[in-house]
């Protein structure tokens, strides 16, 4: 069964350094989102993309979060500089959903542990 | 906005015993209702779905029926089982322009042999 990979499982970085994700799809896939979830809570969304494009990054800390999909399937995930409050669960999910399918259940990678010390 | 509200955790229960998990949903369209499980350190896996309402979603034994007139969309199982021992997130998502799911808070539920 197609799964979504996300690498690394852990993290742990200290503050002011900087520090990437990486989330592969599941293949054919055209919409990819990225959640932050802190502990104990449920997960936020942070950027959602379509093929290439952001459709909605309006939760993302643009000041030291940026997110890409250069070529619409795999995505990268950063921070710079990191903070203490930055420490939380990352988790890529993706779907298939286009605007004229309803295929718009989420499938989620086993996501990204990062602790900032 | 919209919004997901679901009990507070911990839930804990006897192996066998009958499972409900409470949520209740404030959405201004007709939102998709989800229930997602979380074991721990793994992601999030889709356990049933129901896209309008008096659907029944079902899955391993777990079900939810989309309540209109209740905004509420409860989980029930009628025998829990010690692998039952996860955090559930109930979530609702809006075909609007951003396609986006709104989570609940989640509730653990621990369930001891």
């Amino acid at each position: 069964e197609a799964e979504v990979a996300q690498s690394p499982r852990y993290k742990i970085t200290e503050k002011s350094q900087a520090v990437a994700f990486w989330c592969d799809p599941i293949s054919g896939h055209a919409t990819l989102y990225w959640y932050r979830q802190i502990l104990g809570q449920g997960p936020e969304l942070l950027v959602q993309f379509q093929d290439e494009s952001v459709v909605d990054d309006s939760q993302l800390p643009k000041d030291r979060f940026s997110a890409e999909r250069l070529k619409g399937v795999d995505s990268t995930l950063k921070i710079q500089p990191a903070e203490l409050g930055d420490s939380a669960m990352y988790l890529c999910a993706s779907s298939l959903a286009r605007r004229e399918t309803s295929s718009y259940e989420q499938y989620f990678g086993p996501g990204t542990r990062l602790t900032v010390t | 906005g919209d919004s997901v509200t679901q009990m507070e955790g911990p839930v804990t229960l006897s192996e066998e015993a009958f499972l409900t998990i409470n949520c209740t949903y404030t959405a201004t369209g007709y939102p998709s209702l989800f229930w997602y499980v979380q074991y721990p350190g793994e992601g999030l896996q889709l356990l049933l779905k129901a896209t309008k309402a008096d659907d029944k979603g079902s899955n391993k034994g777990f079900e939810a029926t989309y309540r209109k007139e209740t905004t509420s969309f409860h989980l029930e199982k009628g025998s829990v089982q010690v692998s039952d021992s996860a955090v559930y997130f109930c979530a609702l998502f809006m075909m609007d322009s951003s396609y986006k799911l709104i989570f609940g808070s989640g509730t653990r539920l621990l369930v001891r042999p």
